[in-house]
């Protein structure tokens, strides 16, 4: 089945700085990536999602590259802010065949000093 | 409108104890899924229904009874569950009825087992 490996487990960048987080799968098959911001005490919110026809997408401050060679996809935070803080989480799966449901990676916490 | 609903909010129950989750979506999606999150751990799949059927099921418990009463409504009945089971029941729709694709989730209710 798929897995997915995210780094780094934790990130502390200055307000204003860009944060980074990247993410590997294993199947080659996975053609949908999605990432999830989680604040404390509340669910995953989707923020920003890429399918694997696509390279880059961005909105806004959030950006996310697909690197379907490589296998691996990164979320790319620009110009962070104190509310950017939360916990983010990667996820991938495969829309066309097997097990179609998401594969989550183990999560970065993001801090943002002020 | 993304919005999916989920009550209680917070749930204490005893091990002889039986209560149901309840979640809710208006949004004409067609997959409802429930996870169960641990602190620091991203979300585990329990459950899968798409078009009301259960298509997933992770091997979940039989203490975990999931219902899914109509295309908006989705329950998990509890009954004689242990201490481990107390975690954060997060409930999840998407439109894409496979079980994959964009999942919107609920602010989830937090369960103590005691």
């Amino acid at each position: 089945g798929e897995n997915v490996e995210q780094h780094p487990s934790t990130l502390s960048v200055q307000e204003g700085d860009s944060a980074v987080i990247k993410c590997t799968y294993s199947d080659s098959a996975s053609n949908y990536f999605p990432w999830y911001k989680q604040e404390l005490g509340k669910g995953p919110q989707l923020i920003i999602d890429i399918r694997s026809n696509v390279g880059e997408k961005k909105d806004q401050r959030i950006a996310v590259t697909l690197n379907k060679t490589a296998k691996h996809f990164s979320l790319h935070i620009t110009e962070t802010q104190p509310e950017d803080s939360a916990v983010y989480f990667c996820a991938a799966s495969n829309k066309n065949t097997g097990r179609r449901a998401l594969t989550f990676g183990s999560g970065t916490r993001l801090q943002v000093q002020p | 409108d993304t919005e999916v609903t989920q009550t209680p909010k917070h749930l204490v129950m005893g091990m002889t104890n039986k209560k149901s989750l309840k979640c809710e979506q208006h949004m004409g999606h067609r997959a409802m899924y429930w996870y169960k999150q641990k602190a620091k751990k991203p979300p585990e799949l329990m459950f899968v229904y798409s078009y009301e059927k259960l298509s997933i099921n992770e091997s979940v418990p039989s203490r975990f009874s999931p219902e899914c009463p109509n295309s908006s409504l989705l329950n998990l009945h509890l009954h004689a569950l242990q201490p481990e089971d107390s975690a954060l029941y997060l409930c999840a729709s998407s439109q894409d009825g496979t079980g994959a694709g964009e999942q919107y989730f609920g602010p989830g209710t937090r369960l103590t087992v005691t």
